[in-house]
């Protein structure tokens, strides 16, 4: 059974920094691409960014390409989520999402980020 | 870049059928056939139902079905159910650096 298992979220003050981590479970990690996706209170489901299984190929969303940085662990089995320079709009809960082709077919729980002085 | 035009809501009665619309550009909808759906439950994760267009992930009801034509990508739900009653959401691989882009959803009420 597939299970992705998001940690690191909480209040964090404006241009501050956090990091977000999901250890998952269930396959073979380094086969598949990983993503994270975001959704504002209220409001739609926002991609973030994403990474290929080895992690020599990273994207980004243009709102926040610059501030954010993707990264795994292959020996860990663990996907990561480094936030810097946070701003308000980054208030969300973080979804830590697995790839195939074209879509995402297993999400977590997510954690929610709240951006705020 | 915009994320893919949905309508705010849609609804209709027990039994009957529904189509949630998703439109897009020939840089994404138009020009892939990556076009998933996903399903969401308040307070709860999304669940993939339709992927690469028409596609159902093993588990998912046969009520659900896709289908795309030019830059709109249409989602189907036959023999409506209460348990319906969500939010749903499309995707679209995009041409552009971003990879992805999502729509901006639709409320379906089962009346």
């Amino acid at each position: 059974e597939v299970q992705l298992l998001e940690s690191g979220g909480g209040l964090v003050q404006p241009g501050g920094s956090l990091r977000l981590s999901c250890a998952a479970s269930g396959f073979t990690f380094n086969n598949y691409a990983m993503s994270w996706v975001r959704q504002a209170p209220g409001k739609g489901l926002e991609w973030v960014s994403a990474i290929s299984g080895s992690g020599d190929d990273t994207y980004y969303a243009y709102s926040v390409k610059g501030r954010f940085t993707i990264s795994r662990d292959n020996s860990k089995n663990t996907l990561y989520l480094q936030m810097n320079s946070l701003r308000a709009e980054d208030t969300a809960v973080y979804f830590c999402a697995k790839d195939r082709p074209g879509a995402i077919d297993y999400w977590g729980q997510g954690t929610l980020v709240t951006v705020s002085s | 870049q915009s994320a893919l035009t949905q309508p705010a809501s849609v609804s209709g009665s027990p039994g009957q059928s529904i189509t949630v619309s998703c439109t897009g550009t020939s840089s994404d909808v138009g020009g892939y056939n990556y076009v998933s759906w996903y399903q969401q439950h308040p307070g709860k994760a999304p669940k993939l139902m339709i992927y690469e267009v028409s596609n159902r992930p093993s588990g998912v009801s046969n009520r659900f079905s896709g289908s795309k034509s030019g830059n709109t990508a249409s989602l189907t739900i036959s023999g409506l159910q209460a348990e319906d009653e969500a939010d749903y959401y499309c995707s679209s691989y995009t041409s552009s650096s971003t990879l992805y882009i999502f729509g901006t959803g639709t409320k379906v009420t089962v009346l």
